[in-house]
């Protein structure tokens, strides 16, 4: 079992339709991270979140991190061809001394023109 | 570019063999860690090193070893190489060793792939 979960698993839009991913646990997180991996490269950190219920913007991708700081969601609006990827949320629980960093099992996101 | 380096690319080695996959991590980053992906486990955390010596462990097998050098690079060893350890590693590093309060920011390198034959 994942520590956070991600759903959809996979997801499959048309160029300029909207799209929302899910990371979910029951544990508190000090951070969140966002990361997306394009095919056969490693993974590249979008965004960091830290407070609950803070909202941050990257051009058409919004994050969210929940208020208990559970859970966060990536929305992209309008997406596009080059938004296709594997997209990870990965996070630093509470409890962790060391700070290691958990990672979910990923969204595939694909966009077709 | 992530500033993190990873040689080979590539490795196609036999089952029973050893490897050595080498990263250096971004400059000033002190923090080293290694992960495997493959395509029905996602990516696992095996290990990290903090300034030249290890600060966790994760799903790392016993045949397998890290250690990171005084020039802050690391190597992962791979030993008697199984079919089931093909995947792609990665190596990403951090500015931080970890510890509460801290972002732990990753960034990864290319990765190596991995075939057992």
């Amino acid at each position: 079992t994942q520590l956070l979960e991600q759903s959809p698993q996979f997801l499959s839009i048309q160029e300029g339709e909207n799209l929302t991913v899910y990371c979910n646990s029951s544990s508190v997180f000090s951070s969140l991270q966002w990361y997306r991996q394009e095919p056969g490269e490693g993974p590249v950190l979008l965004v960091t979140v830290v407070t609950g219920g803070e909202v941050k913007k990257l051009k058409r991708l919004t994050f969210q991190f929940g208020d208990a700081r559970k859970d966060s969601s990536l929305h992209i609006t309008a997406a596009q061809p080059g938004d296709t990827g594997l997209y990870l949320c990965a996070g630093v629980e509470t409890t962790d001394s060391w700070g290691k960093l958990q990672f979910g099992a990923g969204t595939q996101v694909v966009v077709t023109p | 570019d992530s500033g993190v380096t990873q040689t080979p690319k590539h490795l196609i080695t036999a089952t029973g063999q050893r490897v050595t996959l080498r990263c250096s991590p971004r400059s000033g980053d002190l923090s080293v860690y290694w992960y495997q992906q493959s395509l029905d486990q996602g990516l696992q955390f095996l290990i990290q090193y903090y300034n030249g010596e290890e600060r966790a462990k994760g799903n790392i097998l016993e045949r397998f070893s890290a250690q990171q050098f005084p020039d802050l690079h690391s190597e992962l060893n791979l030993s008697s190489l199984e079919l089931g350890d093909s995947a792609l590693y990665f190596c990403a590093s951090s500015a931080e060793g970890g510890g509460t309060g801290g972002y732990n920011e990753q960034f990864f390198g290319p990765g190596t792939r991995l075939t057992v034959l």
